[in-house]
């Protein structure tokens, strides 16, 4: 079945504690990219990857960082999370880097105490 | 760059009858538009989308239309069902997509 999957799920961590959150797809897509959903902004980007070893931030990419060192992977590391780093988190990828017919994973809960 | 938003926050429909979802975007160099469907606890999850040299596209039950004069872009979804309550977004796309709030659909049995 084709997927995006992250973990984890849910994750309640303290301000500082470095994290990372993982994202993986199954369709050998190139096009992959992390989003965080607020309530009434929308979703917005943080980093996307256009191919391994290809990364460049969103919108949104302060005190974010990004990995792509394999094709299917595209981990998420908050080296030093902030209250306002609580957020719902959505990692997607699609075929090519136009983002049309877009995956979603089915998201990542964080709440930064 | 591009902003993009639903017209309304809420929207209430009887089981059965036709719900219509609109969205505006910003800029006119728009060319592919998606909408989404976001069931609670899950992930967007891909409707319908259209190019710019469209102005309509019609999928299974859902339609999208297009109208590039007014910078509008609407979701109708026919005979709509339980199963259809969720949140609904667009997405308008120069260079990158860009993601309007959400309606949410509600469906009264």
């Amino acid at each position: 079945e084709a997927q995006v999957t992250q973990n984890p799920r849910y994750l309640i961590t303290v301000t500082g504690k470095k994290l990372t959150v993982t994202c993986s797809q199954n369709m050998n897509h190139e096009y992959m990219s992390w989003y965080r959903q607020d309530p009434g902004l929308g979703l917005r980007q943080i980093y996307y990857s256009m191919n391994v070893e290809v990364t460049d931030k969103g919108d949104v990419p302060e005190g974010y960082k990004v990995s792509r060192k394999e094709k299917r992977n595209f981990p998420l590391i908050l080296e030093s999370p902030s209250p306002n780093q609580t957020s719902l988190y959505f990692c997607a990828s699609s075929l090519g880097r136009l983002q049309e017919t877009q995956y979603f994973g089915p998201g990542t809960r964080l709440l930064v105490l | 760059g591009e902003s993009v938003g639903l017209h309304l926050p809420t929207l209430s429909v009887q089981e059965g009858d036709n719900s219509i979802i609109n969205c505006a975007y910003s800029n006119s160099a728009s060319d592919y538009f998606i909408w989404y469907k976001q069931e609670s606890g899950k992930g967007p999850q891909f409707i319908i989308d259209i190019r710019s040299n469209m102005d309509k596209r019609q999928g299974q039950r859902v339609t999208v239309l297009l109208n590039k004069t007014v910078k509008h872009l609407s979701l109708q979804i026919a005979a709509t069902q339980p199963g259809d309550s969720a949140v609904y977004f667009c997405a308008a796309r120069v260079n990158m997509l860009t993601f309007g709030g959400g309606t949410r659909l509600m469906v009264k049995p």
